[in-house]
């Protein structure tokens, strides 16, 4: 059964980067089934894609974003990570991974990770 | 991008029928996901493609889809179902991009 789980700082200053990283366990992200997401949710306000990426590190970001945004992956790690730069209050949110599958018939996010709060505050 | 609505708050009593809708014009061409989530807890998928259901997902829990607007049926609804509940799809301006719904808040009497 595939897992997610995300980690990184709680915590990042304003103008500085926000780095996390999501561990895939109970199957390979070099798996050619599947894309590795990143998607967001300020407190009390709805989801935001952020972006995904493909074990080949194909990535994909949402255009509100694209200009700060970082997405890779470390196959020997079985590892994705997001690099946000720039980081203001308006990036406070919970940060979750999750996978999405690459037949539409089977189109969503089927698992997430558990999620992490990160605070942008000096 | 493409922008998908829905109505922020719905009720329904219980055990009666509640549909959750979402509008947009990306979903004339691709299926919308639905996902629960509860306070404090991640999302989870409730219904994908066409109309399925994710193992573990009860079978009161339905999906369809007419022109632009997506709908979560849920069949005699129980008190644990009262969550929010958003809707997704593929982008319309570039089906490698995902949009998320503004949310639902289903509340049951």
């Amino acid at each position: 059964q595939l897992q997610l789980q995300e980690s990184g700082p709680g915590l990042v200053k304003p103008s500085e980067t926000l780095s996390l990283t999501c561990t895939v366990s109970g199957g390979s992200i070099s798996s050619n089934s599947y894309y590795w997401g990143w998607i967001r949710q300020p407190p009390g306000k709805a989801l935001e894609w952020i972006g995904s990426i493909f074990y080949t590190g194909t990535t994909y970001y949402n255009p509100s974003l694209k200009a700060r945004v970082t997405i890779s992956v470390d196959t020997s790690k079985n590892q994705f990570s997001l690099n946000l730069n720039s980081v203001t209050a308006a990036d406070t949110a919970v940060y979750y991974c999750a996978s999405h599958e690459l037949l539409r018939v089977r189109d969503g996010f089927h698992i997430w990770g558990q999620g992490t709060m990160v605070t942008v505050s000096s | 991008s493409s922008e998908l609505t829905q109505d922020p708050g719905v009720s329904v009593a219980l055990g009666q029928t509640v549909r959750i809708t979402c509008q947009g014009d990306s979903l004339r061409i691709y299926y919308a996901s639905w996902y629960q989530q509860k306070p404090g807890q991640a999302p989870v998928l409730v219904i994908y493609g066409k109309n399925n259901r994710p193992s573990g997902i009860p079978d009161r829990f339905s999906g369809s889809s007419s022109g632009n607007t997506a709908s979560l049926t849920i069949a005699g609804a129980q008190a644990e179902d009262e969550a929010d509940y958003y809707c997704s799809s593929r982008d319309s301006s570039d089906d490698h991009h995902w949009v998320f719904g503004g949310g639902t808040k289903l509340t049951v009497l």
